[in-house]
């Protein structure tokens, strides 16, 4: 069965500084790897995702994840956080050798403080 | 391009009742699927449908049950309401059925069943 946790509930950083993100997984194929944000008393937004090629990806608003396969990670990253990037964050992978179904993280809550 | 609509917003049933979700795809979108958000059990995936037929689902029991439209739109339906069942109820389209497809989601529909 497949599985994605995401360690930290809450991820804490100052604005202006790097965050990261964490993601790890499990499939039994290969993954293919999202990355989603939710603000407030609103749906699921698509950030990025993985399906094959480079391990860098980059996606909206300046975020960017690395496939590490080896360590079965997906971290998502961005260089300089804004208070605006504060939501909820949600890892998902969907594994190409089972019936495609989604499976999403529980999700971590990330704060930029000014 | 207009985002996915969902609708009613809002909805407070009683125990034991039923109900109809409606969801409206982004225009050109073919697959739909649909999502139960919790804060115990975060985003849990309850069906997809794609040409009017359901792809996949999830761990849900018959009482939860969909359909989707020639017009891609689809309807979700919950019979015999438990007070277990109130949540967000997240519509999610994408453009194809397949696992490298990142969703589009609505805002949802907060149930609240007494």
């Amino acid at each position: 069965a497949q599985s994605v946790a995401q360690p930290e509930d809450q991820v804490n950083v100052a604005e202006g500084n790097p965050l990261t993100v964490k993601c790890t997984y499990s499939v039994s194929g290969n993954p293919y790897l999202f990355w989603y944000v939710q603000y407030p008393n609103r749906g699921l937004q698509f950030l990025l995702k993985y399906i094959t090629g480079d391990n860098l990806v980059k996606g909206s608003y300046g975020f960017e994840a690395e496939f590490n396969k080896s360590q079965t990670s997906f971290h998502l990253k961005k260089p300089s956080a804004l208070v605006s990037d504060s939501a909820l964050y949600f890892c998902a992978v969907r594994d190409t050798g089972g019936s495609y179904i989604p499976t999403f993280g529980r999700g971590t809550s990330l704060i930029v403080h000014p | 391009k207009a985002g996915v609509t969902q609708t009613p917003r809002y909805l407070i049933k009683t125990r034991g009742q039923q109900v109809t979700l409606s969801c409206s795809p982004i225009s050109g979108h073919r697959s739909v699927s649909w999502y139960q958000q919790t804060p115990g059990q975060g985003l849990q995936f309850l069906f997809e449908y794609f040409s009017e037929t359901q792809r996949n689902k999830g761990n849900f029991p018959g009482r939860f049950s969909g359909r989707q439209f020639s017009n891609s739109r689809s309807e979700m339906n919950v019979s015999t309401l438990e007070l277990g069942d109130s949540a967000l109820y997240l519509c999610a389209s994408s453009f194809a059925s397949g696992a490298s497809y990142e969703q589009y989601f609505g805002p949802g529909t907060r149930l609240t069943v007494t």
